[in-house]
């Protein structure tokens, strides 16, 4: 099926843990951004990519890590997962200018 | 990084009320505006993308303006029903190199419509 998955949806992980969220997407587009949502900060820009090869932090990037190397691909890897990364992740797609983007179902992620 | 805010935080109207909501943005280098829809456990979904001063776009009972000199887009909505809860998110454009854009977000607006 064409469009933007995530997986897992929702995952339980231990402090300290590593962790790997994924993301995939069929329309080839160039740009995936990995975003953070957090009561009172809306959504936040951890990690994006123009294309396969090609990634720059956004605004929240510490504590995380993201490799490109196919274009349909854009896994975001917590490297010791904190009690503060609780969250919920949602990866997007985009051609770019002037579109916007198109969401994943989110990945809703806790931190015991 | 953008500073894009919305008003109000939560708004709670009767079925059949009308409403609006604001969204400012830095109007320096303005690219585009988009708002999204995103309902509860679910994701964000495309409403509009403007570009223009002065457009208005519409979709079914909602509409949108846009003035990009003074940063500012309203979102309306006309009659509200029950199936337009939602939170309505905006987000200001910044042109990456090679033509990408990265979206920043408003903390949206919270809309519960009840009967």
């Amino acid at each position: 099926d064409a469009g933007i998955t995530q997986s897992p949806r929702y995952k339980i992980t231990e402090t300290g843990r590593q962790v790997t969220l994924m993301c995939h997407q069929t329309w080839s587009h160039s740009y995936m951004f990995w975003y953070r949502q957090d009561l009172g900060h809306g959504l936040r820009l951890i990690y994006y990519s123009a294309a396969a090869d090609i990634t720059d932090k956004g605004e929240v990037p510490d504590g995380y890590v993201v490799s490109r190397s196919k274009t349909e691909n854009f896994p975001l890897t917590l490297e010791s997962a904190t009690r503060s990364q609780t969250s919920v992740y949602f990866c997007a797609s985009s051609e770019g200018a002037p579109y916007g983007y198109t969401f994943g179902s989110g990945t809703r992620l806790t931190v015991v | 990084i953008l500073n894009v805010e919305q008003s109000p935080q939560s708004l709670h109207v009767q079925e059949g009320d009308s409403t609006n909501f604001t969204c400012s943005f830095p109007s320096s280098n303005f690219y585009a505006l988009h708002w999204y829809r995103w309902e509860t456990a679910k994701s964000p979904e495309a409403l509009f993308v403007m570009t223009l001063n002065g457009d208005e776009k519409k979709k079914g009972r909602i509409s949108a303006t846009l003035n990009t000199k003074e940063g500012y887009s309203y979102l309306y909505i006309k009659g509200s029903q029950p199936e337009d809860s939602a939170t309505y998110l905006c987000a200001s454009t910044e042109i990456l190199t090679g033509g990408g854009n990265k979206l920043t977000f408003g903390t949206g607006t919270q809309l519960k419509v009840e009967l």
